[in-house]
């Protein structure tokens, strides 16, 4: 039950794209399409930005979206913005009804 | 709107016990299970448990299975919360979440709960 593997810092300008990939094994991310990432700022609760590897809730800007390839997701986030500066989570179902997170991707936007 | 609102900071001493509430409004509360997550201090997220609001039934994290009891009371719409042995270690920001349908993640979450345990 190690944490899924995330890098632990990302960064881009304005109006440019970055990518946080989140790695697991045949077991999570690659066993099942119940991928999830949750975007958090400083002293607030996570915020779910995808679901389900590729599918975003109501509210999400369509500048976030998902994949996955083998065991590995990516949380792609295009044009942006400063309030996109946070912390980023992946989850994954792990199979008997338990939850992996990874260990957190901080992003700045420089 | 779908709220959780969690109960106040706790602070308690090593090998006690701490209770935490997270009363659910807004949406039929049977209907979705509740997870609780928790963050250390300046570490990462750490998916404790479930708990099924309509039948009681639970899952842990293998590292607290045994020292924690999730509970629901569905008269109130409240999910319950309980580690015991308390340790230093587990000073933690403590966190309800509700599940989407099956385990495609977490959509609304509660404003989370400070536990610091302490001598």
């Amino acid at each position: 039950q190690s944490a899924l593997t995330q890098p632990p810092s990302a960064s881009g300008s304005p109006g440019q794209s970055v990518t946080i990939s989140c790695t697991g094994t045949s077991s999570d991310v690659g066993g099942y399409n119940y991928v999830s990432w949750y975007q958090q700022h400083p002293g607030k609760a996570p915020k779910l930005m995808i679901y389900e590897v590729s599918k975003r809730p109501s509210g999400v800007p369509d500048r976030f979206s998902g994949s996955k390839s083998g065991n590995t997701a990516s949380l792609t986030v295009s044009g942006l913005q400063a309030e996109d500066e946070g912390d980023y989570y992946c989850s994954s179902y792990e199979g008997s009804n338990t939850v992996l997170f990874g260990g957190g991707t901080k992003l700045t936007v420089l | 709107q779908v709220q959780l609102v969690q109960s106040g900071d706790e602070v308690k001493k090593p090998g006690a016990s701490v209770k935490v509430s997270c009363k659910a409004s807004g949406y039929t509360f049977e209907n979705h299970g509740i997870s609780w997550v928790r963050q250390a201090p300046g570490q990462g997220l750490e998916w404790m448990g479930w708990i099924s609001a309509s039948s009681g039934n639970t899952y842990f994290a293998q590292k607290l299975q045994g020292r924690v009891t999730l509970t629901t009371d569905t008269s109130t719409n409240t999910a319950y919360m309980e580690l015991r042995s308390l340790r230093s270690d587990d000073t933690a920001v403590y966190y309800c979440a509700r599940d989407f349908p099956g385990w495609g993640g977490f959509d609304y979450w509660g404003q989370g709960t400070l536990v610091t345990v302490s001598s």
